[in-house]
């Protein structure tokens, strides 16, 4: 099983309508959860991120966390075809003196049709 | 403002022969991580620096690789004897504070597309 784990996709989602992007991760003790957005032949850049359970809202951007049963979702809502990208989900493992790594997901290709 | 930089933006090295990839962080940013990023792949961790101090290199495939940041600012990741499996996308990116905590966006350089012939 991966440390975080996202559908590949592609996720296709006609325009107007929303985007639910889902994250699991498999180390309880995680605790800050990031999205990123790829545009493809681009380097990530962060949408969101969230640590306590629960929604955080963000414009269009929603992200979602459920610490109990580990998952992270990302909601795009009245989506626009400048969202199609593909988006990352990364969770920091649990921080010690010696540890500073982010774990990512491979990404969720999203496309949105005119 | 000026981001990230990385160069060479495009590298194709032979089997065998070393390759340096330089990258340039937002001035000030303390925290500087590199990452390996194949086709299809989310970006994998390979090593970060706070200032100088190199203080997590796990990620680091094997002993061909290295890197380096002695003056806390401009960093170098060097492969020894490349092969075909490092061709990859090199991704550095930069943090203004240490570690990976929630206020502690990470910016991330263009990358540098190396492909071992």
């Amino acid at each position: 099983q991966k440390e975080v784990e996202q559908n590949s996709g592609p996720l296709s989602v006609p325009e107007g309508a929303i985007a639910s992007l889902n994250c699991t991760y498999s180390d309880r003790g995680s605790q800050s959860f990031f999205w990123y957005r790829q545009y493809s032949g681009k380097s990530p850049e962060l949408i969101m991120f969230i640590y306590s359970n629960g929604d955080k809202e963000d414009g269009r951007f929603t992200a979602q966390l459920n610490k109990a049963s580990q998952y992270v979702s990302l909601l795009i809502r009245d989506s626009q075809p400048s969202d199609s990208a593909t988006y990352l989900c990364a969770v920091n493992r649990p921080p010690t003196d010696s540890n500073y790594q982010l774990i990512w997901g491979a990404g969720t290709k999203l496309i949105i049709k005119p | 403002g000026a981001g990230v930089s990385q160069s060479p933006r495009y590298k194709v090295a032979k089997r065998g022969q070393d390759v340096a990839l330089r990258c340039d962080p937002i001035s000030g940013h303390v925290s500087l991580f590199w990452y390996q990023q194949a086709l299809g792949q989310g970006p994998e961790f390979l090593t970060y620096f706070q200032n100088e101090a190199q203080l997590d290199k796990s990620g680091l495939p094997s002993d061909r690789f290295f890197a380096e940041r002695p003056e806390g600012s401009v960093s170098t990741l060097k492969i020894q004897r490349t092969q075909q499996e490092d061709s990859a996308v090199y991704l550095c990116a930069s943090s203004l504070i240490s570690g990976t905590g929630i206020y502690n966006e990470q910016f991330f350089g263009p990358g540098t597309r190396l492909t071992v012939l």
